[in-house]
């Protein structure tokens, strides 16, 4: 079945690094998301990667996919106070989005 | 801002009640998708419409509906709402369906309350 699941929080230092994971059932997904949603906020697509990478990165956001263990992480470098958000796993086996599953989401909480 | 406008932000009502949740999409968006989202159960695909016609359904009750109209603004229906109803209401709209990479762009929501 689909299933996705993430750790619920994380709390870090402003400057240093953020990792959040995510581990999902279906193998045959072919599309992984991270979604961020600040709060008051609706879901915002940060980045996606196929199923066919092993690694993304876009500024300071890279993803990193195990297809062998089914283990997504997106990793925040030099992690800034406006990061503090919640973030979603998310998976799509057809590519489309109406078939996207959602794991429960990650509060990241940002110190200074 | 997404583009995408959800009223009302915040909804309280008592059970028993019938309520309607209405999204606007981002302009030229032909998708639209309703998701619930709760403490217990995340985030949950209802129903997605496309063009005016339903295209894929999830895990909505029978107790609720939805439709598009040919504006493209979409109505979500929630009816003899029970405590459990109570959640966070999105609605997200994307270009077309199934397309590569189709990217939902999110409302911030409308906050459901049933006392």
């Amino acid at each position: 079945g689909e299933d996705v699941e993430q750790s619920l929080f994380l709390s870090v230092r402003e400057g240093d690094s953020s990792v959040i994971n995510c581990t999902y059932t279906d193998s045959s997904s072919t599309y992984l998301y991270w979604y961020k949603q600040e709060p008051g906020a609706g879901l915002q697509l940060l980045t996606y990667i196929f199923s066919n990478m092993d690694m993304k990165q876009d500024q300071r956001l890279t993803v990193l996919l195990n297809k062998k263990d089914k283990h997504l992480s997106l990793r925040i470098a030099d992690t800034q106070t406006g990061d503090s958000a919640i973030y979603f796993c998310a998976e799509s086996k057809e590519g489309g989005s109406e078939k996207l599953v959602f794991g429960k989401g990650m509060k990241l909480t940002v110190n200074p | 801002d997404s583009g995408v406008t959800q009223t009302p932000k915040h909804l309280i009502t008592a059970t028993g009640q019938r309520v309607t949740l209405r999204c606007s999409p981002r302009s030229g968006d032909l998708s639209v998708y309703w998701y619930q989202q709760s403490l217990d159960q995340g985030l949950q695909f209802l129903i997605q419409y496309y063009n005016g016609e339903e295209r894929a359904k999830g895990n909505i009750l029978e107790r609720f509906s939805a439709q598009q109209f040919p504006d493209l603004h979409s109505e979500l229906n929630l009816s003899s709402l029970e405590l459990g109803d109570s959640a966070l209401y999105f609605c997200a709209s994307s270009a077309g369906p199934q397309r590569t990479n189709e990217k939902l762009f999110f409302g911030s929501g409308t906050q459901l309350s049933v006392l």
